[in-house]
């Protein structure tokens, strides 16, 4: 058990929709990161925020927001929904946002979208 | 051509085996990192370096940053070393600390007893 902590662990929705994804990180971590894997993109990183501000951006789609709240829990929102939308949804924590901080995985989200 | 790439993509071995994967990237990282992917689809980070060389166990990972090439070793394999091994580059693109991190397609082991 990393200390990370993902919800919902499945989530099965249709096309068009909006779906929130939670994240709450390991304590005393002030870092989350959000990532998709899909099988035909395999890992994409997607943001990165560090005690509530955004400190990095990837592959990110414009449907897709994220924000760290005051409690340094996060929320991963994505809406309009495509069928290529289908994935697994990680999130991770660390202790900084330096290069050499250790990430800690959760045990990710699963979204079908049908 | 994928910024990160890794080989070979599938690998088996037997129990006890030394076993090599290898990673190269085509841009000027400031950190790579490896990690593990169970079966489950858990992710573990194993590794964070960027010179030089770092051993966990049986795991090593090494790096060389002027060919732009690492490798992960696993000494005395066992099943349970079984999972997908994926890297990932990160590379600085602005002085502000702004990054980009490229993740490998990943390589698949299987340890047989």
């Amino acid at each position: 058990d990393s200390g990370v902590t993902q919800t919902p662990k499945h989530l099965i929705t249709a096309t068009g929709q909006r779906v929130t994804l939670r994240c709450s990180p390991r304590s005393g971590d002030l870092s989350v990161y959000w990532y998709q894997q899909s099988l035909d993109q395999g890992l994409q990183f997607l943001i990165q925020y560090y005690n509530g501000e955004e400190r990095a951006k990837g592959n990110i789609l414009e449907r897709f927001s994220a924000q760290q709240f005051p409690d340094l829990h996060s929320e991963l929102n994505l809406s309009s929904l495509e069928l290529g939308d289908s994935a697994l949804y990680f999130c991770a924590s660390s202790v900084a946002t330096g290069r050499y901080n250790e990430q800690f995985f959760g045990p990710g989200t699963r979204l079908t979208v049908l | 051509k994928n910024e990160v790439e890794q080989s070979p993509q599938n690998l088996t071995a037997q129990e006890g085996e030394f076993i090599t994967i290898n990673c190269s990237y085509s841009v000027g990282i400031s950190a790579l990192h490896w990690l593990q992917q169970h079966p489950g689809g858990g992710i573990v980070s194993l590794f964070m370096l960027s010179s030089g060389k770092k051993k966990h166990g049986r795991l090593i990972a090494t790096i060389n940053i002027q060919e732009k090439h690492s490798s992960l070793h696993i000494t005395a394999s066992h099943p349970r070393d079984s999972a997908v091994y994926i890297c990932a580059v990160r590379y600085e693109v602005s002085t502000s600390g702004t990054y980009k991190y490229i993740f490998g397609t990943g390589t698949r082991l299987k340890v047989l007893a």
